[in-house]
């Protein structure tokens, strides 16, 4: 158990409106990452943070938000939530970069 | 830049049957690489990974994978499907030159047949 909860694990939303995932770490992970799971793409990387208060681009940043202002938390913000923004939502830990990866069960989000 | 490639987004095979799923990768550094697997409603977890040193890397259930640099490949291997394998498996890199990032695979989805 890595210790990677999101919540919630199941969100349906409107068009326009803010969302907010939550990722908590229960290890001592340095860094953090969100990625977005679609049919056919595999993972992408949203951002990623290797500590508190830094925190990066990834592949597939735009239209989210996120922050870590306490090592253990890394909340992934939608400011408008867009129909394309329809997908499950994975948070992992990893002690290095480039080392294992240790995701969370996941949030499907889904936009209307 | 690095990226990974695997071979077949579905793959079926028979319980007892060899299970074989591909993943060729292009990274201009030596590369750390990986295989996970997700069963349904779940995240993934490690398979097994290669960072240096031995070629031929054993993972959990049975799994290993064999890192060869001349054909830039890293298939997953098992001699005899299970049941319990039916799930989707990952193929990963990363590597120093992509600041190790981590990047996956599209996914293979295995169906085991009883």
């Amino acid at each position: 158990d890595a210790g990677i909860t999101q919540s919630p694990r199941y969100k349906i939303t409107e068009t326009g409106r803010q969302v907010t995932l939550m990722c908590h770490q229960t290890w001592s992970h340095s860094y953090m990452f969100w990625y977005r799971q679609d049919l056919g793409h595999g993972l992408r990387l949203i951002y990623y943070s290797a500590a508190a208060d830094i925190t990066d681009k990834g592949e597939v940043p735009d239209g989210y938000v996120v922050s870590r202002s306490k090592t253990e938390n890394f909340p992934l913000t939608l400011e408008s939530a867009t129909r394309s923004q329809t997908s499950v939502y994975f948070c992992a830990g990893s002690g290095a970069p480039g080392d294992t990866q240790y995701f969370g069960p996941g949030t499907r989000l889904t936009v209307l | 830049a690095q990226s990974v490639t695997q071979l077949g987004s579905h793959v079926s095979v028979s319980e007892g049957a060899l299970v074989l799923l591909r993943c060729n990768y292009s990274s201009s550094v030596p590369p750390y690489l990986f295989w996970y697997v997700q069963y349904p409603n779940q995240g993934l977890q490690l398979l097994l990974k290669y960072t240096t040193g031995a070629t031929l890397v054993k993972g959990i259930n049975g799994f290993e994978a064999e890192f060869k640099k001349s054909e830039t490949s890293f298939h997953l291997t098992k001699p005899s499907a299970h049941m319990s394998d039916a799930a989707e498996y990952f193929c990963a890199v990363s590597d120093r030159a992509g600041g190790f990032k981590t990047i996956f695979g599209a996914g293979t989805r295995l169906f085991v047949k009883a």
